[in-house]
Formats: structure tokens, C-alpha cells, sequence
């Protein structure tokens, strides 16, 4: 089946620094998008991407969707404590209501 | 963004027992939901996707008799765990689909459930 690779699956940074993590694939994906997971909580929508090469920014978040439709990269630029938390990218093949295929996350710990 | 709301939150049961876990999208309709179970450190693992006024399918492993589900209208969705064990100790999400072509999930809060 479909998988996604991420990385990094971990990451300590201090406040203020920026943060890139990424996601590959071995197919290609029409629908890209990435989402944060506090502990204890179900996971939040941050940005979702629908056309290859496209930029899309959600206040410090920046998202690419990779031309060849097989990777994508979200930034975090200036992080705050509350950044602290994991991060899946998912990607969807096709349309219709089709399950979503997730990476395995990204720890982020901020210090203060 | 759309709403889904999960309850309980969290549910600690008897070993034998059965749990039920609703899952209704607030603002929106779904015809179809998603049920996820997640481990600690792990990624989120789709167990089967509901679709109202019909089955659900199951992803392969995930035991249709043992995890019950059912869309009983276009914005409720239920996850029955039946005759619970330790095993089945874990943290369940469900989640509904909006957008263009019902891309973006839209996650409920989660049920932790613990089976003594």
C-alpha cells in the first residue's frame, strides 16, 4: 500500500528558531495536507494543498505541495512554546470521500 | 473549519464489557466517516470507514465483529468495542470528510479508552 515517509521524528529546537519538516512518497498524490496533534486530542487541519508547486501560508505555517506531486514541506518560522506537539502530513490519491494515508509524525519540542 | 464532536473522552471499562463511542459532525453532513485507532508515539491507523445506510468497511486485520460500527443518519456515526479486553486499550478518533471532494478531515477530539 501507499506510504509516507517523514522526517524528521523528532525535532528540540529553541524559541524562535524555524522548523522544516517533509514528506515523500512513492505515488503521487492529488491532495496534500498537514495537521497538528496536541496529546490527548484528535488531530487539527493547519493547511491543505491541492495543486503541484502550490505555496500556501497559515500565519507562521508555510506548506508546499512538491511539483512532482510525491513530497510536500511545511515551515514553521519564529516557534513559540505552544508549537510543541506532533505534526502528520497526509496525503489523499484520489477523490470521493478515499481515506487518508499518513505520515508518522513529527515530535516538535520548543525550549523556551 | 467543520466540527466533529467525540464522546466520551475518555472511558475506563471492565474487561468483558462492551463501549460505545459516538461520533457526530456538528455543522456538517457525512455520508461517510472514518474510525482511527492510535498507539502511543504512533501514527494514526484507519481501522474501517462507516457509510451511512450501508456496511462499513473494515481495513484488512481489523475485526468487523469485534468493532462494530454504525451511520445511523448523515451526522452520527458509532464505534461499539465489544466484549472489551486490556488489549484493546487504546486511543480512538473519528474523523468526518468536507471540501471540493471531501479532502480535508476533520477530526473529532479522541476517546481514550482503558480496559482493566
Amino acid at each position: 500500500g501507499q506510504q509516507l515517509n517523514q522526517s524528521p521524528q523528532s525535532m528540540f529546537i529553541q524559541e524562535g528558531e524555524d522548523v522544516s519538516m517533509n514528506c515523500t512518497s512513492s505515488s503521487i498524490f492529488n491532495t496534500w495536507l498537514w495537521y497538528k496533534q496536541d496529546p490527548g486530542e484528535g488531530p487539527v487541519l493547519l493547511i491543505a494543498l491541492y495543486k503541484a508547486g502550490e505555496l500556501t501560508s497559515n500565519g507562521r505555517l508555510t506548506a508546499q505541495f512538491g511539483i512532482t506531486r510525491k513530497d510536500s514541506f511545511l515551515n514553521i518560522s519564529a516557534s513559540i512554546p505552544s508549537d510543541v506537539g506532533i505534526y502528520f502530513c497526509a496525503g489523499q490519491s484520489n477523490s470521493g470521500n478515499t481515506p487518508l494515508v499518513f505520515g508518522k509524525g513529527t515530535r516538535l519540542s520548543v525550549i523556551a | 473549519g467543520a466540527v466533529v464532536s467525540q464522546h466520551p473522552s475518555w472511558v475506563i471499562c471492565k474487561s468483558g464489557t462492551s463501549v460505545k463511542i459516538e461520533c457526530r459532525s456538528l455543522d456538517f453532513q457525512a455520508t461517510t466517516m472514518f474510525w482511527y485507532r492510535q498507539f502511543p508515539k504512533q501514527s494514526l491507523m484507519l481501522m474501517a470507514t462507516s457509510n451511512e445506510g450501508s456496511k462499513a468497511t473494515y481495513e484488512q486485520g481489523v475485526e468487523k465483529d469485534k468493532f462494530l460500527i454504525n451511520h445511523a443518519s448523515l451526522t452520527l456515526s458509532t464505534l461499539t468495542v465489544t466484549s472489551a479486553h486490556p488489549e484493546d486499550s487504546s486511543f480512538y478518533i473519528c474523523s468526518a470528510p468536507q471540501g471540493l471532494w471531501g479532502e480535508k478531515l476533520f477530526f473529532g477530539s479522541g476517546t481514550q479508552l482503558s480496559v482493566l
